[in-house]
C-alpha cells in the first residue's frame, strides 16, 4: 500500500524567503504525481503535475521534482509571499485513478 | 475550464438524518468520479470510486450501505450518507477525470462540502 509523507508538517516562514517543502513515497510505480493547495476550509487547487517520466516542473514561482527511484519529491517555492500561506499536499497515483495523499504540509509566509 | 462544483457546500443534520452531496463536472464529461474525505488535520482518504451506469467501488472499511453513491449520469454523483452520526461529521471532497483523458490526466477537485452531525 502506497504511503506518502510529507515533512515538515508545519512551516513558518518570513516574506521573500525561498523554501523547499518535501514529500516521499514508499511505491516508487507510480504514473505521476501532483501538488496541490488547500485553503482552510476549501477544496484542492492543483499546482503542479509531474508524470512518471519527467524530472520537474516549473509554473511562476513554483518547481516541483521528481525522483521516482529514491520515492521523493520536492516543492520549492521562491520569494515567498504571504498569499502564499496555506497547505500544501502532495499527492502520487499508481495503479487505477485515485490519488494517495500526504497529510501535508501547512505553511505561514508572516508579512 | 474543468470545473467541478459540490452542492451543498455546508449542511449541518441531527443524528439519525440522511444527508445527499452532489458532485458535478460543470464543462467536461467524467466516467469516473471519485470521493474523498478529509478529517481536521489529516489526509484526504479515499472512500470510493464511482462509476457512470455501474456500482461504485468502496475502499476497504467504507461502509457501502452507509455511504450510498450514485453515479447517474456523465456529470453527477451523489452521495448520500444514510443514518448520519456525529462520527460521520467531516469534510467531503469529489473529484472527476475528463472522459478523454488517459490514466496520466489530473483529477479536478470540487470545493468540498462540510458536514456537521449534531
Amino acid at each position: 500500500k502506497q504511503e506518502v509523507t510529507q515533512i515538515p508538517a508545519a512551516l513558518s516562514v518570513p516574506e521573500g524567503e525561498n523554501l523547499v517543502l518535501n514529500c516521499s513515497f514508499t511505491d516508487s510505480a507510480i504514473y505521476n504525481l501532483q501538488w496541490f493547495r488547500q485553503d482552510p476550509g476549501k477544496g484542492l487547487t492543483s499546482l503542479l503535475l509531474i508524470q512518471s517520466s519527467q524530472r520537474e516542473q516549473t509554473s511562476g514561482r513554483l518547481n516541483a521534482s521528481l525522483d521516482k527511484s529514491s520515492g521523493r519529491s520536492t516543492l520549492y517555492i521562491a520569494a515567498s509571499q504571504p498569499g502564499d500561506s496555506a497547505t500544501y499536499l502532495c499527492a502520487v497515483r499508481n495503479s487505477g485513478y485515485a490519488l494517495n495523499f500526504g497529510k501535508g504540509t501547512s505553511l505561514l509566509v508572516t508579512p | 475550464g474543468a470545473v467541478v462544483s459540490q452542492h451543498p457546500s455546508w449542511v449541518i443534520c441531527k443524528s439519525g438524518t440522511s444527508v445527499k452531496i452532489e458532485c458535478r463536472s460543470l464543462d467536461f464529461q467524467a466516467t469516473t468520479m471519485f470521493w474523498y474525505r478529509q478529517f481536521p488535520k489529516q489526509s484526504l482518504m479515499l472512500m470510493a470510486t464511482s462509476n457512470e451506469g455501474s456500482k461504485a467501488t468502496y475502499e476497504q472499511g467504507v461502509e457501502k450501505d452507509k455511504f450510498l453513491i450514485n453515479h447517474a449520469s456523465l456529470t453527477l454523483s451523489t452521495l448520500t450518507v444514510t443514518s448520519a452520526h456525529p462520527e460521520d461529521s467531516s469534510f467531503y471532497i469529489c473529484s472527476a477525470s475528463p472522459l478523454s483523458g488517459s490514466i496520466g490526466e489530473t483529477q479536478y477537485f470540487g470545493p468540498g462540502t462540510r458536514l456537521l452531525v449534531l
